[in-house]
């Protein structure tokens, strides 16, 4: 299996510009997570899917977040428009039910200038 | 809503050396998961170890091994015989029991960076 998949691995935008980073999780996972990593804050937990439904973005920072899952083999997170505060590691990860481990993507380095 | 504590930030081993990271939890459940992750240079977030709170018998993994206190909230990883590639950030993280959906989400301490000196 290849593992999760994100997309792009490093990005340099200017502020007020649009960013979306993707994710593909391992075929026939059914939870996705999307995770914030900064030295201040540590990992957080943005938002996660279950089915491609969203269940929980109480972690999502601001109105300028969104998170889609079209279909089970593809979510994007996108930010518009973004702020230098928005530069961080964005990972995602994946499991299946019933199962304690989420198996998580290289990361998306994001400096937003 | 369940915290997880990491209070050394940063931690330093001989090679060949044993060395103990501490995690402290809080939780009103009684049935849940606890997970150590590495994160090396590459960001990588790999997966250590894991514990089933109710297992009283301590995981351990090759050279790691966990000491979890489930009285004290309390869930440490001992890394024997340290070798060079062990030099990461490591996390300790929550994990309800269950299958729900709520259950699912993972929370983590903030990390401790621990280097190998050879």
């Amino acid at each position: 299996d290849a593992g999760v998949i994100q997309s792009p691995r490093h990005e340099v935008t200017e502020m007020g510009q649009e960013v979306t980073l993707r994710c593909k999780p391992i075929s026939g996972h059914d939870y996705l997570f999307w995770y914030r990593q900064t030295m201040m804050r540590g990992l957080e937990l943005l938002i996660y899917f279950n089915n491609n439904v969203p269940i929980d973005d109480s972690g999502m920072p601001e109105d300028r977040f969104s998170a889609k899952m079209p279909n089970a083999s593809f979510s994007t997170l996108k930010i518009q428009p973004s702020e230098p505060r928005d530069s961080a590691v964005y990972f995602c990860a994946s499991s299946l039910w019933r199962s304690y481990e989420q198996y998580f993507g290289p990361g998306t380095r994001l400096t937003v200038t | 809503a369940q915290t997880v504590t990491q209070s050394q930030p940063e931690m330093s081993v001989q090679e060949a050396e044993t060395v103990t990271l501490s995690c402290t939890y809080d939780t009103s459940e009684s049935d849940y998961y606890l997970f150590w992750y590495k994160q090396p240079p590459s960001r990588q977030m790999i997966l250590v170890i894991r514990q089933e709170a109710y297992k009283q018998q301590n995981a351990t993994e090759n050279r790691f091994s966990v000491n979890f206190q489930k009285a004290a909230k309390s869930f440490s990883l001992k890394i024997s015989d340290s070798q060079l590639g062990d030099a990461a950030m490591y996390f300790c993280a929550y994990r309800s029991a269950g299958y729900t959906g709520a259950n699912s989400k993972l929370t983590f301490g903030k990390g401790i960076t621990l280097s190998v000196r050879p």
